[in-house]
């Protein structure tokens, strides 16, 4: 059965510092592969998606993620985070039954 | 302004019930969702309603039916509310039918969420 696991619960940053967010699955085929991020009061937005090609996947925002095999992980990066990033963070994985399981995401807290 | 919105953002109510959620979107998209999240934030996508066609029917109880009186509103009413109905229900729309396997290959018809809506039955 498909599962994802986001390891933390919360994490907090200083401004400006750099950023990765853990993601890991479980799926028997190859999965499709999403980020989302959720404001207070907003909806889900979708950051960045991966099926196939180059394992480092650019998204919106400046996020970047990676996906690796070997580890079953799609771990979330950004070289330095802005006060606006402060957000919950879902990992998701796809599958061809046109489902979409999240992780329980991660809050992220930013200090100035 | 808001893209997808939904109304209410908490609904608490009794067992056996019936209830509406509503879901509007500005964005000028043929295509409408509803998800459902359950509690390990599993989403599992229930209705999406195409031109105010129905398109997909993933094996959902028949209490669920979808009302789209046009094509910026699609909303879901429930009849005869069960415990197991708690959840977060999400509403998304797109620009056009769009299946997990075709996100992540499509570009420019990325699925806008609504907040959410978090219903408990009692």
């Amino acid at each position: 059965a498909q599962s994802v696991t986001q390891p933390d619960i919360h994490i907090t940053v200083s401004e400006g510092a750099s950023l990765e967010l853990r993601c890991n699955y479980s799926y028997g085929a190859t999965p499709y592969l999403f980020w989302y991020v959720q404001s207070p009061g907003q909806g889900l937005q979708l950051l960045l998606k991966y099926f196939s090609g180059d394992t480092l996947v650019q998204g919106i925002k400046g996020f970047e993620a990676e996906f690796k095999r070997s580890q079953s992980s799609f771990n979330l990066r950004k070289p330095s985070v802005h006060w606006s990033d402060a957000a919950e963070y879902f990992c998701a994985v796809g599958t061809g039954a046109n489902n979409l399981f999240f992780g329980t995401g991660t809050r992220l807290t930013v200090i100035p | 302004d808001t893209a997808v919105s939904q109304t209410p953002k908490y609904l608490v109510t009794q067992m056996g019930n019936d209830k509406s959620i509503k879901c509007e979107q500005n964005l000028g998209h043929d295509t409408m969702y509803w998800y459902k999240q359950d509690s390990k934030k599993f989403l599992k996508i229930m209705f999406s309603y195409n031109n105010k066609e129905l398109i997909i029917n993933e094996t959902v109880p028949n209490r669920f039916s979808p009302k789209s009186p046009d094509k910026a509103h699609l909303n879901l009413h429930i009849n005869s509310l069960e415990l197991g109905d708690s959840a977060v229900y999400f509403c998304a729309s797109s620009l056009y039918l769009a299946l997990v396997s075709e996100l992540v290959r499509s570009q420019g018809n990325e699925q806008f969420f609504g907040p959410g809506t978090r219903l408990t039955v009692l």
